[in-house]
C-alpha cells in the first residue's frame, strides 16, 4: 500500500508570497496533522483535521491556515512568508483522531523562503 | 503542558556496538502515549513504537528494545549491535492531549562508524 504523500518536494519562495503544500493521506486514513521541522530541531504540530474538521492547532500564526477534503487528502496554506517559514514541513496521516492512533509521516516538503 | 527531553544531542559509536537513548518526558496526565520515530537523511519519519502509559512491559524487536519507566518518566531506547543503516536522527515524542498534538524532543543523531 502507498504511504503517505506529499507534493511538491521542494519549494523556492520569496518573501511575502504565499504556498500551498498537498497531501493525500495512507488509504483508509481519515486524520491529517501537518508539522514543521525547523533545521536541528524537532517537528512542531501546526495542525490535524479529522472528517474535514479542525480538531487541533498548535502556536502557528493566523498567516497558517489548512483545510481537508472528502477524499481525506488536505492542503497546508501560508500566506505572507517569512524567512524564518523555512522548514521541513511534515504530514502525517492516522486511522482516526485519538491520541493513541499512531501517526504515519510523509517524506515532506521542504520550503525554502528567500 | 507536555514536554520531552532528549539531553544527547549527537553519539558516535563503532558499528556492532550498543547504543542506548535517552528519552525524559513531563506531563501532568496520567494517561499518555509515547513514541520513537527514525529520521534518516531522506528526511522522512519512521515510525518505530507506541507505548501507553498503563503498559511498562519493556518490548524487544529485534535488535531493538525500549525501557518504559513511570517512576522516571523515561522511555528509553537502545540498538543492540548497532550497523550503519542505524545512522539517522531519533525522535522520542509524546502524546497527552485530547487530540493528536504530539510534543516531539529535539532529537539525537546516531552515527554508526564501520
Amino acid at each position: 500500500d502507498a504511504g503517505v504523500t506529499q507534493s511538491p518536494t521542494h519549494l523556492i519562495k520569496t518573501r511575502g508570497q504565499q504556498v500551498t503544500l498537498r497531501c493525500s493521506p495512507i488509504s483508509g486514513h481519515k486524520s491529517v496533522s501537518w508539522y514543521q521541522q525547523v533545521l536541528g530541531q524537532g517537528p512542531q504540530f501546526i495542525f490535524q483535521y479529522y472528517e474535514k474538521e479542525e480538531r487541533g492547532r498548535g502556536n502557528f500564526p493566523d498567516r497558517f491556515s489548512a483545510r481537508q477534503f472528502p477524499n481525506y487528502s488536505s492542503e497546508l496554506n501560508v500566506n505572507a512568508l517569512l524567512l524564518g517559514d523555512s522548514a521541513l514541513y511534515l504530514c502525517a496521516s492516522s486511522l482516526g483522531s485519538q491520541r493513541d492512533d499512531t501517526q504515519y509521516f510523509g517524506p515532506g516538503t521542504r520550503l525554502t523562503v528567500l | 503542558a507536555q514536554k520531552v527531553t532528549q539531553a544527547q544531542t549527537e553519539i558516535s559509536v563503532v558499528e556492532k556496538e550498543d547504543v542506548t537513548l535517552d528519552c525524559v518526558y513531563e506531563t501532568r496526565d496520567t494517561t499518555y502515549y509515547l513514541f520513537w520515530y527514525k529520521q534518516p537523511p531522506s528526511g522522512e519519519l519512521v515510525f518505530l513504537i507506541r507505548r501507553n502509559s498503563f503498559d511498562e512491559q519493556n518490548e524487544i524487536s529485534g535488535r531493538y528494545s525500549w525501557n518504559f519507566q513511570k517512576s522516571t518518566s523515561s522511555f528509553n531506547f537502545t540498538i543492540t549491535a548497532s550497523q550503519v543503516v542505524d545512522s539517522a536522527v531519533y525522535f522520542c515524542a509524546l502524546n497527552s492531549g485530547g487530540y493528536q498534538k504530539v510534543t516531539f524532543g529535539t532529537g539525537t543523531k546516531l552515527q554508526v562508524i564501520p
